[in-house]
């Protein structure tokens, strides 16, 4: 069974940073392209950031400068660095697998709190 | 950016019922275009990929058809099971855009 799980979420204070990670099991982890996507609460899905099997990345405007994307295939794992984080960052983080132009797997997500 | 608008936002039906979603963007898109459903306290679930292709397991009362700026998401037969929030999804030249969603409501 494909199973994606996130962790590192938490409360944090405006203009502070974090480090999500998104562990991977029953897939070629190395093959596919992947990606964070964001839900704030009570708001609809926001797409963050992906990274391609080849490991190029690409981000959503707004997170371009304060986040970073990072896979390690030897460890089945992505990575999302979250730094200068804004209460408007506070949100769900679901890691996603990409194929086909879509999200086909997702995780069950890790939560940011931005709140002094 | 390409912006994807959902309509309606919300949707009152009932079990039995053919309901149909519409997804705009702004600018025409090619065929990666894909559906979720997504229940409260959940992950997203993928429906419907370029366009019109099933997901594996997805039942077959969900269908998705369009072409250039406007898609549909039509469910033929409506489920207890399938009252739900629905996002489309575009993607283009390595970014993503979701449509603000629809919350399918019991009448």
């Amino acid at each position: 069974e494909v199973q994606l799980v996130e962790s590192g979420g938490g409360l944090v204070k405006p203009g502070g940073s974090l480090r999500l990670s998104c562990g991977a099991s029953g897939l070629t982890f190395s093959s596919y392209s992947m990606n964070w996507v964001r839900q704030a609460p009570g708001k609809g899905l926001e797409w963050v950031s992906s990274i391609s099997s080849s490991s190029y990345t690409f981000y959503a405007a707004s997170v371009k400068g304060r986040f970073t994307i990072s896979r390690d295939s030897a460890k089945n794992s992505l990575y999302l660095e979250v730094n200068s984080l804004r209460v408007e960052d506070t949100a769900v983080y679901y890691c996603a697998k990409g194929d086909k132009g879509a999200f086909d797997i997702w995780g069950r997500g890790t939560v940011i709190t931005v709140s002094s | 950016d390409i912006q994807m608008t959902q309509s309606p936002s919300t949707l009152s039906a009932s079990v039995g019922d053919r309901v149909t979603i519409t997804c705009r963007a702004s600018q025409s898109i090619t065929n990666w275009l894909a559906w979720y459903q997504q229940k409260p306290g959940k992950a997203p679930k993928l429906l419907i990929y370029e366009v019109s292709s099933l997901e594996s397991g997805v039942p077959s009362r969900f269908s998705g058809s369009g072409s250039g700026t406007e898609f549909t998401l039509t469910i033929s037969s409506l489920q207890p099971d399938d009252f739900a929030s629905y996002y489309c999804q575009q993607y283009n030249t390595n970014s993503y855009t979701f449509g603000q969603g629809t919350k399918l409501e019991i009448k």
